[in-house]
């Protein structure tokens, strides 16, 4: 079963426009990582956020943790084309060393 | 760093023969997994390894699947005999491990793509 639920399964925005991606996992972790996967290509690390951290940032990356509530958040502010892609959270589970769950994905799509 | 090589890229097989699938991590690194990826199930992680050692395999879905990774260097996921319904994206993905915890990011290779007729 998958860890990690993320919410919208799929969100399309005007170019220039915040987009918001929200995952929620089932039980206590190590870190928490998103990941983008283009089209056909293999999945591309974007940012680690580690249990006793609340938030991160990179670039126009913003990553929010709130382990009480066991969600995370991703804010890509200032779209861009480039940024269509399939975004992931991952779980890094504390009961169980190294074991990387990934959850169903948002697809977000940017209209120019 | 080549990054994770990952081969054949594609592979078109009949149903009830044997696949192998083949990763070269990156160097250095000492956690090792692979995924499958369909539309219906997402992201699923498979096996992975701990310096050479099988740590969980509870994703396999049945004995046809089997995995090997015998040096640091490269693993193998078979499919004996393949099915339709083994028809998917399969990643592998290397990390750096300290302890109990990955320290970092997983680097992924480009992934096998097996249709099963």
């Amino acid at each position: 079963s998958q860890q990690g639920e993320e919410d919208p399964q799929a969100l399309s925005i005007q170019e220039g426009e915040n987009a918001t991606m929200n995952c929620s996992y089932k039980t206590s972790i190590n870190n928490l990582q998103w990941y983008r996967q283009n089209s056909g290509r293999g999945l591309v690390h974007l940012i680690l956020i580690r249990s006793n951290e609340r938030e991160k940032h990179s670039g126009r990356l913003r990553v929010t943790l709130d382990t009480s509530k066991k969600s995370s958040s991703l804010l890509i502010t200032a779209s861009r084309a480039a940024d269509t892609a399939s975004y992931f959270c991952a779980t890094d589970l504390y009961s169980s060393a190294s074991k990387i769950i990934f959850g169903s994905g948002t697809r977000l799509s940017i209209r120019p | 760093d080549a990054g994770v090589i990952q081969s054949p890229r594609h592979e078109v097989t009949e149903m009830g023969q044997e696949v192998t699938l083949r990763c070269k991590p990156i160097s250095g690194h000492n956690s090792l997994f692979w995924y499958r990826q369909t539309m219906m199930r997402g992201l699923e992680l498979l096996i992975y390894f701990n310096n050479n050692v099988p740590i969980d395999d509870s994703g396999m879905p049945e004995d046809r699947f089997s995995a090997k990774m015998p040096n640091a260097s490269f693993s193998t996921l078979k499919i004996q005999p393949s099915e339709p319904r083994d028809s998917a994206v399969y990643f592998c993905a290397s990390s750096l491990r300290r302890g109990m915890v990955v320290t970092g990011e997983l680097f992924f290779g480009e992934g096998s793509r097996l249709t099963v007729l």
